[in-house]
Parts: structure tokens; sequence; C-alpha cells
């Protein structure tokens, strides 16, 4: 268990659909992250938000839009997605570092994933 | 151009035997270098940071160098055994807020 839990597990989708991946962190920290990891591919950062501010929006398609309406609670809408955005989703959250301040390590707390199938 | 490799896909080793991974990276300059465990169908586990200004860091098996001048981090796990079987991931901060990752290495102990 490590304090960051993803809704649903597992999601299959027509092009055509409209779902949503949910992230919930249960540790206090104020940025969260989405990552897509395919296979062979490294994982690719997707969003960060840090004090549910926007911070990174790292060229991805329109059709995968987030949303953090507090610091606990992430989401990722999908809308007409292709068979290539076949991958595991996943959630990290961590504390933000101020600088170069040694206060905290940066490290993310990732959750299990979404896995997501694209028909 | 900017980029994190770690040089081996694939690492099989015997049981007992010293595993080393390779991390290195081109056009950045990280204040620290993280490194993950991921076991498959799984999200990746922090295992340890090494900051610029330290050569080694060390927590139980693991070992952990970081030489900046060769923009290279090794991972080593010593006494291996087959549940430290896993993909192992490097990872730096490129840029404030944003933590990139390498492409990992799959390691099998073999008893």
């Amino acid at each position: 268990e490590t304090g960051v839990t993803q809704t649903p597990r597992h999601l299959v989708m027509g092009m055509t659909n409209k779902k949503s991946l949910k992230c919930e962190q249960h540790l206090g920290h104020n940025a969260m992250y989405w990552y897509k990891q395919s296979a062979k591919k490294p994982l690719e950062l997707m969003f960060v938000y840090s004090l549910e501010e926007r911070v990174e929006n790292n060229s991805v398609p329109s059709r995968f839009s987030p949303e953090c309406p507090n610091s606990s609670h992430l989401f990722l809408h999908l809308h007409t997605l292709q068979p290539e955005d076949s991958a595991l989703y996943l959630c990290a959250s961590s504390q933000e570092k101020i600088g170069r301040s040694n206060a905290n390590t940066g490290e993310l707390f990732f959750g299990e994933g979404s896995r997501l199938t694209v028909l | 151009s900017q980029k994190i490799e770690q040089n081996s896909e694939a690492l099989n080793i015997q049981e007992g035997k010293t595993a080393t991974l390779t991390c290195n990276y081109t056009n950045y300059s990280p204040a620290y270098l993280q490194w993950y465990r991921q076991d498959p169908g799984r999200g990746p586990v922090f295992l340890l940071l090494i900051r610029e200004n330290e050569k080694e860091k060390r927590k139980e098996r693991l070992k952990v160098t970081f030489d900046t001048t060769l923009k290279q981090s090794l991972f080593h796990i010593t006494a291996s055994q087959p549940a430290d079987s896993a993909t192992y991931l490097c990872a730096l901060e490129s840029s404030a807020s944003k933590i990139i990752f390498g492409s990992g290495t799959r390691l099998s102990i073999r008893p």
C-alpha cells in the first residue's frame, strides 16, 4: 500500500467512448503526476500538478484532459482515444521540494496503475 | 539532445552474485538521481536517492554511486536473490517538478 490509489485498475473502451481515470493520494503531498507506460518504452511524463496548478503539459494530445480539483485528487479524462493509447497509466504524488533544499527527497509514490485498452 | 539511458535492457545473473546496473545521462545537470524497482503490473517503488555531492549511498544490500563527471550512476545489488528479480529504473529531475525515467533494466536472478 503506497498511499496512492488508482481506479479503475483495468479499463477497456472503444474509440468513441468517454471515460475517466481517478487517482487519490492519502500522503498529504502537494504535487501529483500522470505518467504513461507503454511496452518497451520509458515512462512518459504527461502532466504535473503542483499545489493544484498544472505546471507541466508534456505535448500530450487534447484527447487526454487532466483535472486536479484539490491536492488529494487527480483525474485523467479520456475521449476519442486511439488504439495506440493503450498502455498502463500511472499516477504518482510527491512532496514538492523548495529550491535545492535537502528537506525531502522528491521521491515519487506511485499507484498501481490503470491498464487501458482501446479497441 | 537530452537523454537518460540504461544500457542493458535485460540482465541475468546467478544467485549470490553482485548485480550491477548502469544509468547514463546526457545534457542534464541533475541535483540528484533516483532508483526505483518495478514488478510486473505494478507501479514503481522508490529505492534510493543520491545527490550530486555524494559519491556513494548504501541501503542494506543496495549500493548506488554517482559520477557527475562521467554523467553516470551505478546501482549494485550484492548477494543477489531470486526475489530481487524485477525491472529497475533510474530517474532524474530534468527541471522543476519534472522527473523523467530511463527505460529500465529487467534483472533476473536464477537460483
